[in-house]
């Protein structure tokens, strides 16, 4: 079966880039989805299709996916983004998530 | 508005079946280009995908849990039902219900529901 890996836990100091990723075989190939969840919240949806921002997620939030590895990239992070970070593609009808990373803004 | 809720029973043997049923509103169950889908978490754990239901009633289900998992849906009554036999500890999880949308080549989940925490023990 499919898999997708992320690194556990990101650190990242206010005001700097934070960045994510998430890999897999020939992850390129497939559309990729980011989710953001707070502790005792549901997921958001803040990358679909690779790299396009649904309505109402700040522009500080962009993605990119390319080669084996898709990227989350955090420009200006501030302390509300501190968060778990899923991937998530399709395996033909399937769906898939990564393991998810920890971001903590210091 | 769009929102999904989740309702079914809080504490569940082993061995007995989980029934949860989705609540949606703000959307059909007969719109072609949506879908529900029903994932789960561990506490403290990733997401995994359970099982999905589109408008012409084509379902998937995670191959891991494909003899232990059903889904249904009641488009009158705005309600998708998920089944999932023989519960086991490991089963403890969250159960989210989700809306699916496919505005392009892909479907991708765009509404989440808050989630029922069901904890399998005796």
């Amino acid at each position: 079966s499919y898999e997708m890996t992320q690194p556990p836990s990101v650190s990242v100091s206010p005001g700097q880039t934070a960045t994510i990723t998430c890999s897999g075989d020939k992850l390129g190939h497939k559309y990729l989805s980011w989710f953001q969840q707070k502790p005792g919240q549901s997921p958001v949806l803040v990358i679909f299709q690779d790299a396009r921002r649904p309505s109402g997620i700040p522009e500080r939030f962009s993605a990119s996916n390319s080669g084996n590895t898709a990227t989350l990239t955090i420009t200006g992070t501030e302390a509300m983004d501190e968060a778990d970070y899923y991937c998530q593609a399709w395996d033909t009808s399937t769906a898939i998530f990564g393991g998810g990373t920890r971001l903590t803004v210091l | 508005q769009v929102t999904l809720k989740e309702s079914g029973p809080v504490l569940v043997k082993p061995t007995e079946t989980l029934t949860l049923t989705c609540s949606v509103s703000g959307f059909s169950l007969s719109n072609a280009a949506l879908g529900v889908s029903w994932i789960r978490q561990p506490p403290g754990k990733a997401l995994e995908w359970l099982a999905h239901i589109f408008s012409n009633d084509e379902k998937s289900y995670n191959t891991s849990l494909r003899r232990r998992v059903t889904v249904s849906k009641d488009t009158s009554k705005r309600q998708v039902v998920l089944t999932l036999t023989n519960m086991d500890p490991v089963d403890t999880a969250t159960y989210f219900c989700v809306r699916m949308w496919q505005p392009d080549v892909t479907w991708y989940f765009d509404h989440w529901g808050r989630g029922t925490l069901v904890t399998v023990s005796s």
